[in-house]
């Protein structure tokens, strides 16, 4: 059972759409990341998020932390060809414990 | 900066063969860490080092691997025998400090490993 649960697996979608990926768990963590990984390379830290509630923007990327610090979620706002890559979370369930990642969200954005 | 390097980039060898991946951090950073991932079972963090030392190995998966770090600037991930179930892109990453908080993890452009 994967710890950190994405949906959804593979999104597909046009230039210009928004889109909201999510990353569950029934575990409480204390900090939450979120990485873009594009092929052949490895992944960017995109935003950390460590208070329930907490919300990120990032240009045109908004990530949030559920008040309970169990899920997350990354809405994109029209979405453009730049932004296709494999979209991971990842978490830490109590300071000093390892990074546990979630198998992604691949996203693909067709002009 | 260069970031952090891996070599090879790409690894096909046959089953029994010895396989040596290799990593230099980013100058300067305290831990290092390797990742293994597949569409399976994702990104999984295999061992991580502090100061040259390891200090977590519990996600090697079996004797088979092993890992060292004889000086800063250097990192090998060894696999031997390898077999077909050690297909995988592995990942070496740094960070300046342990903290997930604060410390952000740079990876490399990782290792594709193929065993026949």
């Amino acid at each position: 059972t994967q710890l950190l649960e994405q949906s959804p697996q593979f999104l597909s979608i046009q230039e210009g759409e928004n889109l909201t990926v999510y990353c569950n768990s029934s575990s409480v963590f204390s900090s939450l990341q979120w990485y873009r990984q594009e092929p052949g390379e490895g992944p960017v830290l995109l935003v950390t998020v460590v208070t329930g509630g907490e919300v990120k923007k990032l240009k045109r990327l908004t990530f949030q932390f559920g008040d309970a610090r169990k899920d997350s979620s990354l809405h994109i706002t029209a979405a453009q060809p730049g932004d296709t890559g494999l979209y991971l979370c990842a978490g830490v369930e109590q300071a000093g414990t390892a990074l546990i990642f979630g198998k992604g969200t691949t996203l693909s954005v067709s002009s | 900066d260069a970031g952090v390097i891996q070599s090879p980039r790409h690894e096909v060898t046959e089953m029994g063969q010895e396989v040596t991946l290799r990593c230099k951090p980013i100058s300067g950073h305290d831990y290092l860490f390797w990742y293994r991932q597949t569409m399976m079972r994702g990104l999984e963090l295999l061992i991580y080092f502090n100061n040259n030392v390891p200090i977590d190995d519990s996600g090697m998966p079996e004797d088979r691997f092993s890992a060292k770090m004889p000086n800063a600037s250097f990192s090998t991930l060894k696999i031997q025998p390898s077999e077909p179930r050690d297909s995988a892109v592995y990942f070496c990453a740094s960070s300046l400090g342990s903290s997930q908080t604060t410390d952000t993890q740079y990876f490399g452009p990782g290792t594709r490993l193929t065993v026949l």
